[in-house]
């Protein structure tokens, strides 16, 4: 089982929006919709901000938005704030009641 | 609103056992239908599930951890543990507890606030 990938970081401007990648294999990302993506800021539990590749849990942002294409999923922040500011973590049923996080990206909020 | 907490040592000597509980309020683990999980973060290298234990006792870990851990249950308490033998440093990091969000295990909400444990002598 290899991390996800995901870019290091990433930026914008308050109101713009950005996209967080999140690269997979065959054995996991590309073989379930199971994709979740959890937001951490410093000293902060995990939250989870998209389930299910692109379910909401009640009480989320709908700025907050994911998909996902073959091998790779996607978080979508649109109208990017402040509070946005944090790092942001995919993670992937692996199969065989495993899972697999990504790296992690840390998104700047200019 | 479940809530968890960690609770357990903060410093563990290499070769030792990291032994970790979790304590769930408002909430029960016995007959709840839901995957209780660890997780931890590694430092400068991001989140790593651990593994988990569905409240039936059934148990899930990390191929990479598989030998060394070991998931329980202490329903009467309302708590649930982790431990983990032959440490070394690269056990170092934060461990989180976490319950699946709707009891098919595949995502992770609520968690813990996190707990410390650094391998050093």
């Amino acid at each position: 089982q290899s991390a996800l990938t995901q870019p290091a970081s990433v930026s914008g401007s308050p109101g713009q929006s950005i996209t967080i990648s999140c690269t997979g294999t065959s054995s996991d990302v590309g073989s379930y919709s199971l994709v979740s993506w959890y937001q951490e800021r410093p000293g902060k539990a995990p939250k989870v901000m998209i389930y299910d590749v692109s379910k909401r849990p009640s009480g989320v942002s709908n700025r907050f938005s994911g998909s996902k294409s073959g091998s790779t999923a996607s978080l979508t922040i649109s109208g990017l704030q402040a509070e946005d500011e944090a790092y942001y973590y995919c993670c992937s049923y692996a199969g065989s009641s495993t899972f697999v996080f990504g790296g992690g990206t840390k998104l700047t909020v200019l | 609103q479940v809530r968890l907490q960690e609770s357990g040592p903060g410093l563990v000597q290499p070769a030792q056992t990291l032994s970790l509980t979790c304590t769930v309020s408002d909430g029960s683990i016995s007959g709840s239908g839901y995957y209780w999980t660890w997780v931890r973060h590694l430092p400068g290298r991001g989140l790593e599930w651990i593994g988990y234990i569905y409240y039936t006792g059934s148990t899930f870990g990390n191929p990479s951890l598989k030998s060394r851990l070991t998931l329980s249950l202490d329903t009467p308490a309302n708590q649930f543990s982790l431990r983990l033998t032959s440490v070394t440093a690269a056990d170092t990091a934060v461990y989180y507890c976490a319950r699946d969000g709707d009891g098919r295990g595949y995502w992770f909400d609520p968690w813990g606030q996190g707990t410390l444990v650094t391998v050093s002598s």
